[in-house]
Order: structure tokens, then C-alpha cells, then sequence
């Protein structure tokens, strides 16, 4: 059965440093993996997605992530922190023919003046 | 263009009583999921639907939880005789085509306050 594991439940930034977080997959088979964001009260937004077309995959407001094989990790980077990227960070996995998004338990970004 | 619409926002039962969680998917999209999230346990997959059908219930509890998804209207997921671990906050989604490399997307989510 396939999982993520989030390893850091808060991670705390300055501005305009370096954000990583990290997402490790446990798939059988081939998986498509997400990082979704999700805001105070909101539902989640989809911030990129992979599915084997390219192992960087790029995404919505400066985001990226690298899909590797051999550590079976996707983790989500940004070069410069900014106060708006404050939220919490779901990645999530669905096996190829599967129909259901499995969620990590979300990593909490902070991001200080 | 509205997005997935769930509705209350806020709900607060007494233990005993029925909660009723409703759904309404993005305008053409024919499937549903139902998630639970508790705090620091991110979001717990529960049922998901097809008009009409369930084509996936493995995340719900065994007893008390039901979900729906009728040919006309919106999903509901109910939740009887609530009890005080029940209270969490709960995420419908809908796709489009339901295929496994198809992004969700979300509604606002129902807390549930059980007192």
C-alpha cells in the first residue's frame, strides 16, 4: 500500500531563505506524487504535481520538486521565503491505476520577518 | 465558476445526535472524496464516490458514517449518534474523470464540534 512520510511536522524560515521540505514515497508501483498547500480555513490548492514526464517538476508561486528514484523522494524547494508562503504543506501519493490520494500528516512552514 | 462548495462551514452537534456534511462537486465533475483531517495527523482518506455509487469506503469507520453521492443534488456524509472523537474538520474534493494522476480540488471544509 502506498504512503508518504514528511519528515519535520514545523519548519520555521527567514525571508528570503531557502525553503525545504522533505517527502519521502513508499509505493509498489509507480507513483504520481503532490505537494498540495493549504492556507487557515481553507481547503488545499494543488501546488505541482508529478507523473513521470519530467523528474523536476515546477509549480505555482516559485515552488519546485525533484522526483528521485533512488532515495524515493519528492521534496519541495523554494530559493527565497516569502511571508505569503506561511501554511501548512501536504505531499501526497495515488499508485498508477489507483484512485486514492494518500495525504502525509503536513509540515507546518513558518516564515519570520 | 464556482468551486466545491461544502456546507456549514460550522457545525455543533451534542453526542447522540446526527451530523449531516454536505457536498456540492465543481460544476461537471462526477466524483467525490471525503477526507477527514485531525490536527497534526494531516488528512485521513475516507469514501469516495461516483453518482450514484461507492466505489471506495475502506477509510470509514465501520459503524455510525455513511456517504451518498445521488444522481441529483450533493454528496452527503453522514455521521449518527456522534460522539466527541468524531469532531474534526472534514474536506470533500471532486475530479473530474477520476484518474490516479488527476490533481483534487477541495472545498473550505466542515468543522464538527461535538460537545
Amino acid at each position: 500500500a502506498q504512503s508518504v512520510t514528511q519528515l519535520g511536522s514545523h519548519v520555521s524560515v527567514s525571508e528570503g531563505a531557502l525553503v525545504l521540505l522533505r517527502c519521502n514515497y513508499s509505493s509498489s508501483v509507480p507513483p504520481y506524487l503532490f505537494w498540495y498547500v493549504q492556507y487557515p480555513n481553507q481547503g488545499l490548492q494543488l501546488l505541482l504535481k508529478y507523473t513521470s514526464a519530467a523528474t523536476l517538476v515546477k509549480g505555482i508561486n516559485g515552488f519546485e520538486a525533484e522526483f528521485k528514484k533512488s532515495e524515493t523522494s519528492f521534496h519541495l524547494t523554494k530559493p527565497s521565503a516569502h511571508m505569503s508562503d506561511a501554511a501548512e504543506y501536504f505531499c501526497a501519493v495515488t499508485d498508477t491505476g489507483g484512485f486514492k490520494t494518500i495525504f502525509g500528516a503536513g509540515t507546518r512552514l513558518f516564515v519570520k520577518a | 465558476n464556482a468551486g466545491v462548495m461544502q456546507n456549514p462551514r460550522h457545525l455543533v452537534r451534542r453526542r447522540g445526535q446526527e451530523a449531516r456534511l454536505r457536498c456540492s462537486p465543481m460544476k461537471g465533475h462526477s466524483h467525490v472524496y471525503w477526507y477527514r483531517q485531525l490536527p497534526e495527523e494531516g488528512l485521513k482518506f475516507m469514501v469516495y464516490l461516483q453518482k450514484e455509487n461507492i466505489i471506495d469506503e475502506s477509510g470509514m469507520p465501520k459503524e455510525r458514517f455513511s456517504a451518498e453521492f445521488p444522481k441529483e443534488g450533493p454528496s452527503i456524509l453522514r455521521i449518527q449518534q456522534v460522539v466527541r472523537g468524531d469532531s474534526a474538520a472534514y474536506f470533500c474534493a471532486s475530479s473530474l474523470l477520476g484518474q490516479d494522476n488527476e490533481k483534487l480540488f477541495f472545498g473550505s471544509g466542515t468543522q464538527l464540534s461535538v460537545l
